[in-house]
């Protein structure tokens, strides 16, 4: 069935440095691309997202980028801060469904 | 203010008692889901509903129920049938139609011992 992996599940990295998250995609139809911010005990807000017709998108510190031959978009953080360490999550969804495939997540650590 | 709500934050049952647990809206969203999150993994879907009336069974239904008799409220009910309970319960809603962002509420911890 349809898959998200993600990695690494856990990722340290010094304050200011930037930090890149992983995940590939086992649906070749999905064509939405959302990541989610979870701070411990609160629910998931999406902070980045990006659709199959666009290859980059940026927002400050945060951008995504999407190779859709490879099947794979990652996050990138740059300039790391304190209240960057979360877990962090992929998912991916199609047009004409409601549902969305969800990664594993990514415990991020930003050492100070 | 719009968003979800859920309450309580945290619960606690007696092994063998159905609960249930509220989630509402007030961003006019058609779509609600709700997930179950365990310590450490990722989110796994339990049940949508695309519109009033209407609900599908998600990934992992078994031992749960839910209802949609309006557009802001989508409770959800973890039935004694439901192997391990204990869990941390989120709910979210979209607009549908076309795959978007998903809306979370705070959650709901559930301890059943």
């Amino acid at each position: 069935g349809e898959n998200v992996e993600q990695h690494p599940s856990t990722l340290s990295v010094q304050e200011g440095d930037s930090a890149v998250i992983k995940c590939t995609y086992s649906d070749s139809a999905s064509n939405y691309f959302p990541w989610y911010k979870q701070e411990l005990g609160k629910g998931p807000q999406l902070i980045i997202d990006i659709r199959s017709n666009v290859g980059e998108k940026k927002d400050q510190r945060i951008a995504v980028t999407l190779n859709k031959t490879a099947k794979h978009f990652s996050l990138h953080i740059t300039e790391t801060q304190p209240e960057d360490s979360a877990v962090y999550f992929c998912a991916a969804g199609l047009g004409s469904n409601y549902q969305l495939i969800w990664g594993a997540g990514t415990k991020l650590i930003i050492k100070p | 203010d719009g968003g979800i709500t859920q309450s309580p934050k945290y619960l606690f049952r007696k092994e063998g008692q159905n609960v249930t647990l509220s989630c509402e809206q007030n961003l006019n969203h058609d779509a609600m889901y709700w997930y179950r999150q365990d310590p450490g993994q990722g989110l796994r879907l339990i049940y949508y509903s695309q519109i009033v009336n209407d609900f599908q069974k998600g990934d992992i239904a078994e031992g749960y129920s839910v209802s949609r008799e309006k557009k802001e409220s989508f409770p959800l009910t973890v039935t004694s049938a439901q192997k391990n309970p204990t869990a941390f319960y989120l709910c979210a809603s979209s607009i549908p139609g076309l795959a978007g962002e998903q809306y979370f509420g705070p959650g709901t911890r559930l301890t059943v011992t």
